[in-house]
């Protein structure tokens, strides 16, 4: 697979229901970020997870993180209609003499349905 | 809370064309970066740069693509003769630890 592949691709659920989206990379990394994106529209910065960390929350997000597995899962509980979106993790490889890029997955399009 | 912003949103611009995309990264941040989403595929990294010069690019960023701090606030993106394949949402980025993304210019070569 390629760097920051999602799974699913699609992702269809009801509102109040737990959303997972997992998300694999290739290289060592420094960090990896997920971000939302609305139809047509900019990228929000969701969360960031350092190699070093393992879980990390924020609000209604839940990020894991497994470095050795090259993978990594967000979860949003108590999923709302606001939430669909598509999610994308990218990947922020471990070179430090580089400008930091980011790899982006093909994203998972979540719809939440009310 | 402080944002990328990034003009126009739209531009239209016929084949050949030079076009100049312009970015106000975030004020205290220190790594700039120009990324593409053509319509239905993942983003792309075009290039980044950093005090004052470009860090790393993408076999992407061809000779027709030049980047630019002009002052203490822009970031500009130049495409010199632009393609049709040019098509694509630019998004520009800016970071100290996460990157920060701006809300896009779509770009529309006819």
């Amino acid at each position: 697979s390629q760097q920051g592949e999602e799974d699913p691709q699609a992702l269809s659920i009801q509102e109040g229901e737990n959303a997972t989206m997992n998300c694999s990379y290739k290289t060592s990394i420094n960090n990896l970020q997920w971000y939302r994106q609305n139809s047509g529209r900019g990228l929000v910065h969701l969360i960031l997870i350092r190699s070093n960390e393992r879980e990390k929350h924020s609000g209604r997000l839940r990020v894991t993180l497994d470095t050795s597995k090259k993978s990594s899962s967000l979860l949003i509980t108590a999923s709302r209609a606001a939430d669909t979106a598509s999610y994308f993790c990218a990947s922020r490889a471990m070179i430090y003499n580089q400008g930091g890029k980011l790899i982006f997955g093909q994203g998972t399009e979540l719809s939440v349905k009310p | 809370e402080p944002e990328v912003t990034q003009t126009p949103s739209h531009q239209v611009t016929q084949m050949g064309q030079e076009v100049i995309l312009r970015c106000v990264p975030i004020s205290n941040h220190l790594y700039f970066y120009w990324y593409r989403q053509i319509l239905g595929q993942k983003v792309e990294f075009l290039v980044s740069f950093y005090n004052n010069e470009i860090s790393e690019k993408s076999e992407i960023f061809d000779d027709q693509f030049s980047v630019e701090r002009p002052d203490g606030s822009n970031f500009t993106l130049k495409i010199r003769s632009t393609k049709l394949e040019d098509s694509a949402m630019y998004f520009c980025a800016s970071s100290v630890a996460g990157q920060y993304f701006g809300p896009g210019t779509r770009l529309t070569v006819t």
